[in-house]
């Protein structure tokens, strides 16, 4: 697609419910980034993928959360027994290689709401 | 955690008028980025500068990275409304592989 795809662009869901949310890269971009937005602060860093693999979890809060990127393209951010501390927005981005080296391109982001 | 940290938090400003605005990082880099957020939109890249440079210009902005005092700043001129966002820096993680973000600064133009 022409840029980063997210799906639901809102969720609103009760505590204990479990989650996916969606996020199509751009072709052809091998890193894929999930980040946590909440009101008034920067992006938390969650978790990237290089290619399948998840090359670093490290940003991940805990067991909770878990994401998959099993063909390498689209990956899911998957969230169990949510909390109402959950709710925030979550970013995906991809790259053509590593961020470091050069731009992240954003979706809007999905808006999770956990009452 | 946080890496950068912008100073300030929020910044009003009347069009034509420019905007400065700091970030302050802790450990070393190899390069930092800028971004912009419309409100409950994505972030924009906006430029990057790399370690071994003092000074980008891309447009109307123009950045300046000062590594001995872990420090960079984003210069906007001849502010536009259009300009209305909040601005981020952000830099590669210890790892190396995701960019952290700062808390961002709030820009307001006004005409």
């Amino acid at each position: 697609g022409a840029g980063v795809s997210q799906t639901p662009s809102n969720k609103v869901t009760e505590k204990g419910k479990y989650v996916e949310l969606r996020c199509d890269p751009i072709s052809g971009h091998t890193a894929l980034y999930w980040y946590r937005q909440s009101l008034g602060q920067g992006p938390e860093f969650l978790i990237y993928f290089q290619g399948t693999g998840a090359a670093d979890d490290s940003g991940l809060p805990n067991d909770r959360f878990f994401a998959v990127r099993p063909e390498g393209s689209v990956s899911t951010l998957k969230i169990q027994r949510t909390e109402r501390g959950d709710s925030a927005v979550y970013l995906c981005a991809s790259s053509l290689g590593l961020a470091n080296t050069g731009e992240l391109f954003f979706g809007e982001g999905s808006r999770l709401t956990v009452l | 955690s946080q890496q950068g940290e912008e100073d300030p938090q929020a910044l009003s400003i009347q069009e034509g008028e420019n905007a400065t605005m700091n970030c302050s990082y802790k450990t070393s880099i190899n390069n930092l980025q800028w971004y912009r957020q419309n409100s409950g939109r994505g972030l924009v890249h906006l430029i990057l500068i790399r370690s071994n440079e003092r000074e980008k210009h891309s447009g109307r902005l123009r950045v300046t990275l000062d590594t001995s005092k872990k420090s960079s700043s984003l210069l906007i001129t001849a502010s536009r409304a259009a300009d209305t966002a909040s601005y981020f820096c952000a830099t590669d993680s210890q790892a190396g592989t995701a960019l952290i973000f700062g808390k961002g600064t709030t820009l307001s133009v006004s005409s």
